[in-house]
Order: structure tokens, then sequence, then C-alpha cells
């Protein structure tokens, strides 16, 4: 079974800092991964997937993740945060052997700081 | 194509009654998914649908829920009797399945149960 722990319900970073959101997979098959934003009353939208290849894996408004096998680890980053960035964000897992369902994190509300 | 539509985008109703949410998935999407997001719960898949057939239930909270889609154009999810713990976001999402395809999310029907 696939399961996605999100480290912090809550992170706060100032404008043009760096964004740091951690996620930990666990996942018996070779897991796809992938990152949500959901903006307030919105439903979630794609910033990015990994499913094989390249580690680093860039999304959409400047963030970016790498897939690390050995830590299980899945962290979603961006050089300089933007006000406009401020949302919650969730990370999610789904087997590359079976069948797609996509099973997600309980999510991490970022909050940019003026 | 517009993206995965639900309908109501919000549901105030009394305890005791039916309710049924309502999906119309993308075009072409092999894959429908039933979340719930509560504060406390987070994103849980509810129930996966995969050509229209029901894969995995075991998220479906007790037997007061049901879902099913009758053809791959429409899918419903029904709580009856309704009680004020089902209040939370229900979100339908669709995708073309096969590995590694993400999942497109509709806007979410707001449900209150008074």
């Amino acid at each position: 079974a696939q399961s996605v722990t999100q480290l912090g319900s809550h992170v706060s970073v100032s404008e043009g800092a760096l964004v740091l959101l951690r996620c930990n997979y666990s996942s018996s098959v070779p897991p796809y991964l992938f990152w949500y934003v959901q903006y307030p009353n919105q439903g979630l939208q794609l910033l990015l997937k990994y499913t094989t290849g390249a580690t680093l894996v860039k999304g959409i408004n400047g963030f970016e993740a790498e897939f690390k096998k050995s830590e299980t680890s899945f962290h979603l980053t961006k050089p300089s945060a933007h006000m406009s960035d401020a949302a919650e964000y969730f990370c999610a897992v789904t087997a590359t052997y079976r069948d797609d369902k996509i099973i997600f994190g309980k999510g991490t509300r970022l909050h940019i700081l003026p | 194509d517009a993206g995965v539509i639900q309908s109501p985008r919000h549901e105030v109703t009394e305890m005791g009654q039916e309710v049924t949410l309502r999906c119309k998935p993308i075009s072409g999407h092999n894959s429908l998914f039933w979340y719930r997001q509560t504060m406390m719960r987070g994103l849980e898949l509810l129930i996966y649908f995969n050509n229209n057939v029901p894969i995995d239930d075991s998220g479906m909270p007790e037997d007061r829920f049901s879902a099913k889609m009758p053809n791959a154009s429409f899918s419903t999810l029904k709580i009856q009797p309704s009680e004020p713990r089902d209040s939370a976001v229900y979100f339908c999402a669709s995708s073309p399945s096969g590995r590694g395809t993400e999942a497109f999310f509709g806007q979410g029907t707001r449900l209150t149960v008074v």
C-alpha cells in the first residue's frame, strides 16, 4: 500500500525567501509522485509529477521537486517565494504496477510574509 | 474541454435528508475518483472507478454513502441519510488512466448538513 507524509501542516516564509515543503512517501513498489496546489475555494491543480527518468522535476510557477529513492522523499522547492504562492500544497503517490488510484498527504498550507 | 464539472457547488441540507452530488468527468478519461476534504482528515479517497466499474470503495465511510457511474460521462455520490459529520468539500477527479497520469479535479461541492 502507498502512503504520504507531509511534514508541517503550516509553513511560513518571507517573500523572496526559499520555499521548502517536505514530503516522504511509503510504497511497496516504485512510485509515481505528484505535487498539487489548491487555492482557496478551488480544486487541486497539478504542479509537477515524477514518473521515470530524471529525478529533478520542474513544474509550473518556478517550483521543482527531487525524487530521492534512498530517502523516500519528494520535497518541493522554489528559490524565491512570491505572495501569489500562498496556498495549500499536497503531495501524492500512486503505484506504478497496479491500479492508478492516487493517495494524498494531508497538505501543507504555505504562508508568505511580506 | 471544460474540465471536470461538479454540481451543485454548494449544498445545505438538514440532517436526515438525502443528498446527491454530481460529476461529469473530462471526455475520454477512463478513471474517476471521489474525494472528501475536511480539516481533520485532509483529502480522503472515497471510491475509484475505472471504465465505469467501481474498483476500490474501501474509503466509503459507511452504508449511508453510495456512488454510481452509469456511463462514462456521469457519476453520482449519494448520502442517505445525511448527518452533520458529513459536512465537507467533496471533489470529483478524472484521469486518462494509464501509468503515471495525473488526476484532474473539479471545483468541488461544499456540503453543509445542519
